[in-house]
């Protein structure tokens, strides 16, 4: 069954950092490209950016580029997401997704996870 | 970077009833690449429809997607309960891929 699995909630205070996981199984993680998806609270969907793991390469959502650093160890077949310093408008759902060869679209999804960043 | 609006907001049908759900943007995305999800409370969302009419694995044929140039549609041709969800539409056409702000197909 292809599946990318997440790590768990967080909950960090404003400034610290935070790194997030998405792990691939069921298929071969280099060869497919994974994104990430916000979702703040009761809001829609916001692309981040995407990482092709087979060689790293990675694209950003001028939103996002300088906030977030988008990464993936192939040897274990996971991509990551990171804050140097997270802010409370960081609080949010984030979706790691694989994106179809065919298409540029979605089509395994994380379950999410929540960042909570309070003081 | 292309802004998708959908509308409306929110469709209120009852269950085997048709839904038109609609997805403009602000330019042409010229080769058809929109896709469309559905979201649950408390999921991740589902690809629905890729390439503008292509159903993805697994999707009901009651499902369907269509348009072209600045204007997609997806329609539902009969609610199931199951349907009822928020649906977004997404263009990667150009960099950044963006996602509409959403339709809830509420019961009426």
């Amino acid at each position: 069954e292809v599946q990318l699995v997440q790590s768990g909630a967080e909950v960090k205070k404003p400034g610290e950092s935070l790194k997030i996981s998405c792990k691939g199984s069921g298929y071969t993680f280099t060869n497919f490209w994974v994104g990430w998806v916000r979702q703040m609270p009761g809001k829609g969907l916001e692309w981040m950016g995407i990482i092709y793991p087979g060689d790293s390469d990675t694209r950003y959502s001028p939103s996002f580029q300088g906030q977030v650093t988008i990464s993936a160890d192939r040897s274990i077949s996971t991509a990551y997401l990171q804050w140097s310093s997270l802010k409370a408008s960081d609080t949010a759902i984030y979706y790691c997704a694989r994106q179809i060869p065919v298409a540029d679209a979605f089509d395994v999804w994380g379950r999410g996870t929540l960042v909570t960043a309070s003081s | 970077e292309i802004v998708l609006t959908q509308s409306p907001g929110t469709l209120s049908l009852s269950p085997g009833e048709r839904a038109t759900l609609s997805c403009r943007a602000s330019q042409s995305v010229t080769s058809n690449y929109l896709a469309w999800y559905q979201q649950k409370p408390g999921q991740a969302p589902r690809l629905l429809i890729y390439g503008a009419s292509s159903r993805a694995t697994g999707i009901p044929e009651r499902f369907s997607g269509s348009g072209s140039g600045t204007d997609f549609t997806l329609k539902i041709s009969r609610l199931e309960p199951e349907d009822f969800a928020m649906y977004y539409c997404q263009q990667y056409e150009a960099s950044p891929r963006t996602f509409g702000q959403g339709t809830k197909v509420e019961i009426k």
